[in-house]
């Protein structure tokens, strides 16, 4: 099973910033945290990753606490193109180490 | 952005019949695998594939799922006899190291055994 505890829904205003919580209390020192989101049964998409460090992309930021025990992905202004299920994932960076999802966050952008 | 290619995007078999659904991966990536998801359940792992050899699968991988490199583009998922439960969205992905890479997507085949 996944390594990871999300909220099963959020809303968000368009417009906002999406603050998206993951949990992974259990992660070791190797593993690196996913983030991917599938857009109505599209395949999955990379949205960001890290290790210790936050990191911040054209998509994202990703906050990840002291203790590396949780997560936050931020989409700094949410749009109606934003909802989505996002999975934050646990994963070795080893070669062919598969992708697990969990059932991650269903998020909704309203107007 | 290169794409992962997925045909067809539909498919309707018969309860018992063979279905390949074929994928086209990034050209220069080495790693493939593919995933499903049943309707409204998660999205599971199938089996990663690197230089011809399986290199990991699930126990959703039974001896009646094959995968297979063709050739030098196509990667291919065979189900021999299909079930109704094989029924769901089948995804092929690609990286080019299998480390530190995003996994890249296709958009995924419709399967649906009657």
């Amino acid at each position: 099973d996944a390594k990871t505890t999300q909220p099963t829904s959020m809303d968000c205003a368009e417009g906002r910033a999406a603050n998206l919580p993951c949990n992974h209390s259990t992660i070791s020192g190797n593993e690196y945290v996913y983030w991917y989101r599938q857009i109505h049964s599209q395949g999955p998409q990379y949205i960001i990753h890290g290790l210790k460090n936050n990191e911040t992309n054209e998509m994202a930021s990703l906050i990840i606490t002291e203790d590396r025990k949780s997560s936050t992905l931020i989409l700094p202004h949410a749009t109606l193109r934003d909802t989505a299920v996002y999975y934050c994932i646990v994963r070795y960076n080893q070669a062919g180490t598969a992708l697990i999802f969990g059932k991650g966050t269903t998020l909704s952008v309203s107007s | 952005e290169p794409e992962v290619t997925q045909t067809p995007s539909h498919q309707v078999t018969q309860m018992g019949q063979e279905v390949i659904l074929r994928c086209v991966p990034i050209s220069n990536h080495l790693y493939f695998y593919w995933y499903r998801q049943i309707l409204g359940q998660k999205v599971e792992f199938l089996v990663s594939f690197y230089n011809n050899e399986i290199s990991e699968k699930s126990e959703i991988f039974d001896d009646q799922f094959s995968v297979e490199r063709p050739d030098g583009s196509n990667f291919t998922l065979k189900i021999r006899s299909t079930k109704l439960e094989d029924s769901a969205m089948y995804f092929c992905a690609s990286n080019l190291r299998g480390g530190d890479e995003k996994l890249f997507f296709g958009s995924g085949t419709q399967l649906s055994v009657l």
